[in-house]
């Protein structure tokens, strides 16, 4: 079982819709990120979390920690946001983090 | 700042052969790690460095080799290369690996073995 479980694998959703996208991670942490990679291939950070909630423009990502859950979600879909999203946790000492397999998600105008 | 930058973009190899990838960040960072990306999975960890002088193996390191002379640079080396290195290579560097730092990606490396 892989320690950061994404899902969905795929996501196809209409210009406008609310999008979610879930992470669960089975390793204690000390933060989890989402990451943006775009067709080109470039990974960019778009969150990092410990506890609670974070908003940026139409993205919002929310924790629990106890649930060992997290979830991105994309408010007014745009094809521009036509991407691969990852969550990835950091726990271990050597700060290195530990990716899911993304989930790639298509917005359709 | 350029941030963090890789060279080559692009690259074929041939079974045996061997090369270095090439990895630069210019922000002081103290970490620099090296990831793969394989079709449908997630990064890999091969190798990382805390600072010049200092690396170790992350969970893939079979088959290469890394050095850290400078906290700008950590080159990733190929010896031999073999048909199950064909990955996307993904280097990236934070200024700590403690708590609330965060990773920063350069653009990738396509490299394929054939």
């Amino acid at each position: 079982k892989n320690e950061v479980e994404q899902s969905p694998q795929n996501l196809t959703a209409q210009e406008g819709e609310f999008i979610t996208i879930n992470c669960s991670y089975s390793v204690g942490i000390s933060a989890l990120h989402w990451l943006q990679q775009h067709p080109g291939g470039g990974i960019v950070s778009l969150f990092m979390l410990s506890s609670g909630k974070k908003k940026h423009g139409r993205l919002i990502a929310t924790i629990n920690i106890q649930e060992k859950h997290s979830s991105l979600h994309i408010t007014a879909s745009h094809p521009r946001d036509s991407a691969v999203y990852i969550c990835a946790v950091r726990g271990g000492s050597q700060g290195n983090l530990i990716f899911g397999k993304g989930t790639k998600l298509s917005v359709k105008p | 700042n350029a941030g963090v930058t890789q060279t080559p973009k692009f690259r074929i190899l041939k079974i045996g052969q061997s090369m270095t990838l090439q990895c630069t960040q210019d922000m002081n960072h103290n970490y620099m790690y090296w990831y793969r990306q394989d079709p449908g999975m997630g990064l890999k960890l091969i190798y990382y460095s805390v600072g010049a002088g200092i690396t170790d193996k992350g969970e893939v390191p079979n088959g290469y080799n890394v050095s850290r002379s400078t906290t700008e640079d950590f080159p990733l080396r190929l010896e031999l290369a073999a048909p199950s290195q064909t990955s996307v290579y993904f280097c990236a560097s934070s200024y700590s690996g403690q708590g609330w730092y965060e990773q920063y990606f350069g653009p990738g490396t396509r490299l394929t073995v054939t």
